[in-house]
């Protein structure tokens, strides 16, 4: 079973903080995908990152892809509430019949 | 835009019972999935399918079935519901295997009693 590790799991903090978010994995991802959930929702695609050391920007969401495809991470810069939801990254195994993994999401919480 | 439904949000069954899990999606599609989300372990991969009559054991097949009988829909089975299975079962279906953008149903919540 391959494993997509994100941390942390939990993060609490204040409007108008940064954070970052990390997934690592031993596996290599022909792509890897960043989704946002909402409580009652199914998860919606916010990026997909392709090339080893690419960085694509969304806003204020900040994504890169570790030069080996084996890693990822998620920057937001000046958290607001409206940032408050579950965030997973997810990793795509195209040599695996095309099976996504996710990592276990991170709960962002971001008070006024 | 694309619509993946899963029929029930919200469904209690008994121990023993068998549970059929539907989901439809409307944009011909390929790839179809079955996951499992339970807090703390993130969405876990059960089966998934790429094409009609076709499927595949994900992470986590044990107790379950899965039914493709037409392209654009996917059918996951209990067959003895339990109550580890009490969980949130999230359907989901991308274009084909090039890792296009996989689009979610809104999930049905299952408890086993």
């Amino acid at each position: 079973t391959q494993l997509l590790e994100q941390s942390p799991q939990f993060l609490s903090i204040q409007e108008g903080e940064n954070l970052t978010v990390y997934c690592n994995s031993s596996s290599v991802f022909s792509s890897l995908q960043w989704y946002r959930q909402e409580p009652g929702e199914g998860p919606v695609l916010l990026v997909t990152v392709v090339t080893g050391g690419e960085v694509k920007k969304l806003k204020r969401l900040t994504f890169q892809f570790g030069d080996a495809r084996k890693d990822s991470s998620l920057h937001i810069t000046a958290a607001q509430p409206g940032d408050t939801g579950l965030y997973l990254c997810a990793g795509y195994l195209y040599n695996q019949g095309g099976k996504l993994i996710f990592g276990q999401g991170t709960e962002l919480s971001v008070k006024p | 835009d694309v619509k993946v439904t899963q029929s029930s949000r919200y469904l209690v069954k008994r121990t023993g019972e068998k549970v059929f899990l539907e989901c439809v999606q409307d944009m011909d599609h390929e790839n179809m999935f079955w996951y499992r989300q339970d807090p703390g372990l993130g969405l876990r991969l059960i089966y998934f399918s790429y094409d009609v009559k076709m499927k595949e054991k994900g992470d986590i097949p044990e107790g379950y079935s899965v039914s493709r009988e037409k392209k654009e829909r996917f059918s996951l089975i209990l067959e003895s519901a339990s109550t580890n299975q009490t969980s949130m079962y999230l359907c989901a279906s991308s274009l084909d295997r090039s890792g296009n953008t996989i689009y979610f149903g809104e999930g049905s919540w299952l408890t086993v009693v």
